[in-house]
């Protein structure tokens, strides 16, 4: 089955910097979501984002599905960022959403 | 738009007993919802699809007899633990695809086993 790998596993940040997660899959893909999990464990939606790029406040993701990975930029970073931050995948000719590995952030005050 | 209401949002019980867990789509019909489970500090990892009228399909490895998954109307999804033992806590979130949005997710439910 396809796999998904997030880097960086972990990530510390002062308030107010930047930061670039990624995610990388290993076979084709008919979407991909970019979700944070909050410390209560809800799954918020970031992005729907099977390629392209969008932007939503201080926050923008970029997927090229050609060569199969998906980025995931926060700016200005808030200590409301902090969490886990998931990228899942649909991989073609399928229609099961596959979650990566993850990115836990933590931003200090 | 495009809500799945999960209930409850956490659960303790005694070893040996069922838990049921419903998720329901509020404002739009989920033909197909999708059952996730996740252990602290891990990714979630998907258990079964559940169809609307037809039986749930289990991931490999995931034990039907002890996970029940019923899909009988087009709004709501359940999930039963059966004879639940330790092991099976756990945080267990549902979804459903929705045309051009992507997945929606529930809330999740934290389930205590004691």
């Amino acid at each position: 089955g396809i796999q998904v790998e997030q880097s960086p596993p972990d990530l510390i940040l002062q308030e107010g910097a930047n930061s670039t997660l990624r995610c990388n899959f290993s076979d084709s893909v008919n979407n991909l979501q970019w979700f944070h999990q909050n410390p209560w464990g809800q799954l918020i939606n970031l992005f729907y984002i099977p390629s392209g790029t969008k932007q939503n406040g201080r926050l923008s993701a970029t997927t090229v599905a050609t060569e199969r990975y998906s980025l995931l930029y926060i700016s200005s970073s808030q200590t409301t960022d902090s969490g886990v931050y998931f990228c899942a995948v649909v991989a073609s000719g399928t229609y099961k959403y596959i979650f990566g590995t993850g990115t836990r952030l933590k931003v200090l005050a | 738009g495009a809500v799945v209401s999960q209930h409850p949002s956490w659960v303790i019980c005694k070893s040996g007993t069922s838990v049921k867990i419903e998720c329901r789509s509020l404002d739009f019909q989920a033909t197909t919802m999708f059952w996730y489970r996740q252990f602290p500090k891990q990714s979630l990892m998907l258990m079964a699809t559940s169809n609307e009228g037809s039986k749930a399909t289990y991931e490999q490895g995931v034990e039907k007899d002890k996970f029940l998954i019923n899909h009988a109307s087009l709004t709501l999804s359940t999930l039963t633990v059966t004879s639940a033992h330790p092991e099976d806590s756990s945080f267990y979130i549902c979804s459903a695809a929705v045309v051009a949005y992507g997945y929606t997710f529930g809330s999740g439910t934290r389930l205590t086993v004691v």
